[in-house]
């Protein structure tokens, strides 16, 4: 089956400055993939996701890149506030079952 | 519009007691989902659902049994609660990949936690 992992598993950053989170995955038939911020206690909201025909994608000061010869993609944050420190999850999805295998998590503090 | 709810919240059960977590969606998605969040781990699949009267298993199915009689719900239950499944249960629901060409969009309910002693 699929598998993801994430790294760093933390991330400490000074407010303003950028954070970058790396995935892998193995399954080259994956093609979607989704960012999910989860905050303490919270349920993990969706805040950007890629498709597989897509290079790269942004959002304000979130973007996301994906390389599917290496298999691998990437959540990057700009201008980092005290609001984006939370856990973040990457995952890969197939279409069969539109089943989605989670990284373990990157938990991210920025630093006022 | 609710979106994704679940219920209950919170629930302490007692080794070999057995209970059913309720998820339902208001968002007309054919696909729902159960997922576990264990401390320093990702969400790991538990079992799914392609749509009414369906089930499949997923990463972790032992100990879990799942129905989906109507589109809109999709219950969990515990025949036999061990420590192990000590827990955060996450349900989800998306609409099937046909839509867009692909995998699609999951969305998730608040959680239940779920503590066997």
């Amino acid at each position: 089956g699929e598998n993801v992992e994430q790294h760093p598993s933390t991330l400490s950053v000074q407010e303003g400055d950028s954070a970058v989170i790396k995935c892998t995955y193995s399954d080259s038939a994956s093609n979607y993939f989704p960012w999910y911020k989860q905050e303490l206690g919270k349920r993990p909201q969706l805040i950007i996701d890629i498709r597989s025909n897509v290079g790269e994608k942004k959002d304000q000061r979130i973007a996301v890149t994906l390389n599917k010869t290496a298999k691998h993609f990437s959540l990057h944050i700009t201008e980092t506030q005290p609001e984006d420190s939370a856990v973040y999850f990457c995952a890969a999805g197939l279409a069969a079952g539109n089943k989605l295998t989670f990284g373990g998590g990157t938990r991210v503090l920025v630093k006022p | 519009n609710a979106g994704v709810t679940q219920t209950p919240k919170f629930r302490v059960l007692k080794t070999g007691q057995s209970m059913t977590l309720l998820c339902a969606q208001d968002m007309n998605h054919e696909y729902m989902y159960w997922y576990r969040q264990d401390p320093g781990m990702g969400l790991r699949l538990i079992h799914y659902s392609v749509g009414e009267g369906t089930t499949a298993k997923g990463e972790v199915p032992d100990g879990y049994n799942v129905s989906r009689l109507k589109k809109q719900n999709f219950l969990l239950g515990l025949e036999s609660a061990a420590p192990s499944q000590t827990s955060v249960y996450f349900c989800a629901s998306s609409f099937s990949p046909g839509i867009f060409g692909g995998a699609d969009t999951q969305y998730f309910g608040p959680g239940t936690r779920l503590t066997v002693l």
